[in-house]
């Protein structure tokens, strides 16, 4: 079965602060695709980044970085100099790359951070 | 903007009611997908559409159903309903084949059910 692990509820931290977010995954298949969505409180989830699980190049976009580590089941996101703008909850998810389950989209429990001025 | 729509905003209706929850894809995209959620239950997929067809079905009672036009655009049709019926509806659609491409997700629907 498939499933994604966040296992930091909550993180709070002061602006300007690098704050990592730790997303674990399980899944049997050999090819899949994970993803980071963010909720930020007016409640609508935005898309940021898809990774294949061929593809364990690191990614970085601006202040944003994925660390992807097929090894430890492991896709952690990296906020470097948060933001209070950043405040929102982060999901990480997983979708099957093929069969009946392709497309859909299996979320962790989300972390809410808190980016304090 | 996700350019994926969903009407209406916010919904409050009584127990036993019947509602029907609105999406339209972005421009292109062939699959529509539902999701719920809940304190509870966090967010979980209800069910796929592909170019007017089911393509898959997760976690959706058989007190809901869902359907894609010809248009595309999906309605979502809760039935019976319950207290704990009350979440966010999320519709999210993407491109390309069977959902190989990112999910964007529309604003949401907010269901409460008194």
């Amino acid at each position: 079965a498939q499933k994604v692990t966040q296992a930091q509820t909550e993180i709070s931290v002061v602006e300007k602060e690098d704050v990592t977010l730790d997303c674990v995954y399980e899944t049997r298949d050999t090819t899949y695709y994970l993803f980071w969505y963010k909720q930020p409180p007016s409640g609508e989830l935005v898309f940021l980044i898809r990774r294949n699980s061929f593809d364990e190049q690191n990614e970085i976009s601006g202040r944003y970085s994925w660390n992807f580590q097929k090894s430890t089941s492991s896709f952690n996101f990296t906020i470097t100099a948060s933001q209070v703008v950043d405040s929102a909850v982060y999901f990480c998810a997983l979708s099957a790359s093929y069969g009946g389950s392709q497309g859909n989209l299996i979320f962790g429990k989300g972390t809410k951070l808190s980016v304090k001025p | 903007d996700s350019g994926v729509t969903q009407t209406p905003k916010h919904l409050i209706t009584a127990t036993g009611q019947r509602v029907t929850l609105r999406c339209s894809p972005r421009s292109g995209d062939l699959s529509v997908y539902w999701y719920q959620q809940s304190l509870d239950q966090g967010l979980q997929f209800l069910i796929q559409y592909y170019n007017g067809e089911e393509r898959a079905k997760g976690n959706i009672l058989e007190r809901f159903s869902a359907q894609q036009f010809p248009d595309l655009h999906s309605e979502l049709n809760l039935s019976s309903l319950e207290l704990g019926d009350s979440a966010l509806y999320f519709c999210a659609s993407s491109g390309g084949g069977q959902g190989l491409y990112e999910q964007y997700f529309g604003p949401g629907t907010r269901l409460t059910v008194t």
